[in-house]
């Protein structure tokens, strides 16, 4: 089955500045990426996801790039702010199997003001 | 408001006590599913449901049961409850044709 790791476990930024979060998937079927924002005491929410057929997309402050042949993607969130402070969680999916998302292990992020 | 719905919320129970988790959505999504999250391990599904009376074994099925008699609703059941099960359950769910799948508020199970 598909496997996705996910680096750094914590990353601690200081606010206006970037973070990058990455990650490796093993199953190159996989053709869906999305990112999951989790915030203290709730589920995750959708920020952003990507298809395979896509290398990048971008809204507002985030952006996703995929690299298809390496098979990893990654998620960057420029200008962070403090309420950029959660957990995020990367999964990926092969579509026809229905919505069977395998999440990776998670990056606790703080932005210090 | 759409949402989904858990309880309880907290959980403490003790090894051996059957319990069960609700879930309940009102957006008249087709899927729902559930995961138990882990630190360092993120999400791993358990079961999930394409539709009412279709149900199938996620990543990590071992001691758990769910039922899907009503669209809204999707319970998880643990007839024999052990203390590797104590976790951060979600349920979540989507609509037919879309991937945005909609988290509940989450479910930290303790058992002893």
């Amino acid at each position: 089955g598909e496997n996705v790791e996910q680096h750094p476990s914590t990353l601690s930024v200081q606010e206006g500045d970037s973070a990058v979060i990455k990650c490796t998937y093993s199953d190159s079927a996989s053709n869906y990426f999305p990112w999951y924002k989790q915030e203290l005491g709730k589920g995750p929410q959708l920020i952003i996801d990507i298809r395979s057929n896509v290398g990048e997309k971008k809204d507002q402050r985030i952006a996703v790039t995929l690299n298809k042949t390496a098979k990893h993607f990654s998620l960057h969130i420029t200008e962070t702010q403090p309420e950029d402070s959660a957990v995020y969680f990367c999964a990926a999916d092969l579509l026809a199997a229905g919505n069977k998302l395998t999440f990776g292990g998670g990056t606790r992020v703080l932005v210090k003001p | 408001e759409a949402q989904v719905t858990q309880n309880p919320r907290y959980l403490i129970t003790v090894t051996g006590k059957k319990l069960t988790v609700t879930c309940s959505q009102n957006m008249n999504h087709e899927y729902m599913s559930w995961y138990r999250q882990d630190p360092g391990l993120g999400l791993r599904q358990i079961y999930y449901s394409m539709n009412v009376e279709v149900t199938d074994k996620g990543d990590v099925p071992e001691g758990y049961k769910v039922s899907r008699k009503e669209k809204r609703n999707f319970p998880l059941i643990l007839e024999s409850p052990s203390p590797n099960q104590t976790s951060l359950y979600f349920c979540a769910s989507s609509a037919s044709g879309t991937l945005e799948q909609y988290f509940g508020p989450g479910t930290r199970l303790t058992v002893t």
